[in-house]
């Protein structure tokens, strides 16, 4: 089952408006990503929070992260057209004690921002 | 250029014949995996690999060969594909599961 499981499904607003979107998980994890895709195309690393912070900027985007609650939240700010694409959530649970481990993506949000 | 590649784009075969979808990456990244994309369940893990002849199972192996011989390549192998491995699939790499960067993807349709 998935990790990671995103909400809305489906998120549409109007260019300068803020769009939030968030991400439950069930387990313990190492870090939470947020990637975003372009349709058909690969995907894209925007951010990655560590279970030991709770909050992360870059640029317009704010990540948090509330593991009390096993969830986490993606704000982009002032959007824009080319904000149009669908956002995924992973999280990162490590292989025995390894700094290496599995990601696991949850099935995304689609932005739709309209001009 | 730091990326990661895919070969072939796209790809339409048959059941039941071999195929191999190559994937390479420039950065020296140990870690390297394998994913599908299916319209309502996401992005799933198939296998990943930690570095050199060092290969795991991801959510989702059955069907499904790698291996990773050389730092930079790690081949998807499908010995005998069916019509529910028709899929996006993409190869990603990474120094740690973090950061990943991901391919191009490669569109397979299995008649």
């Amino acid at each position: 089952s998935q990790q990671g499981e995103e909400d809305p499904q489906a998120l549409s607003i109007q260019e300068g408006e803020n769009a939030t979107m968030n991400c439950s998980y069930k387990t313990s994890i190492n870090n939470l990503q947020w990637y975003r895709q372009n349709s058909g195309r690969g995907l894209v690393h925007l951010i990655l929070i560590r279970s030991n912070e709770r909050e992360k900027h870059s640029g317009r985007l704010r990540v948090t992260l509330d593991t009390s609650k096993k969830s986490s939240s993606l704000l982009i700010t002032a959007s824009r057209a080319a904000d149009t694409a669908s956002y995924f959530c992973a999280t990162l649970t490590n292989a025995g004690g390894t700094s290496y481990g599995k990601l696991t993506f949850g099935q995304g949000t689609i932005l739709t921002v309209h001009p | 250029e730091a990326q990661v590649t895919q070969n072939p784009r796209y790809l339409i075969t048959v059941t039941g014949k071999k195929l191999t979808v190559t994937c390479s990456q420039n950065m020296n990244h140990e870690y390297m995996s394998w994913y599908r994309q299916d319209p309502g369940l996401g992005l799933r893990q198939i296998y990943y690999s930690m570095n050199v002849e060092v290969t795991d199972k991801g959510d989702v192996p059955e069907g499904y060969k790698v291996s990773r011989k050389e730092k930079r390549n790690f081949p998807l192998i499908l010995e005998s594909p069916s019509p529910n491995q028709t899929s996006l699939y993409f190869c990603a790499s990474s120094f740690t599961t973090g950061n990943e960067f991901f391919g191009p993807g490669t569109r397979l349709t299995v008649l």
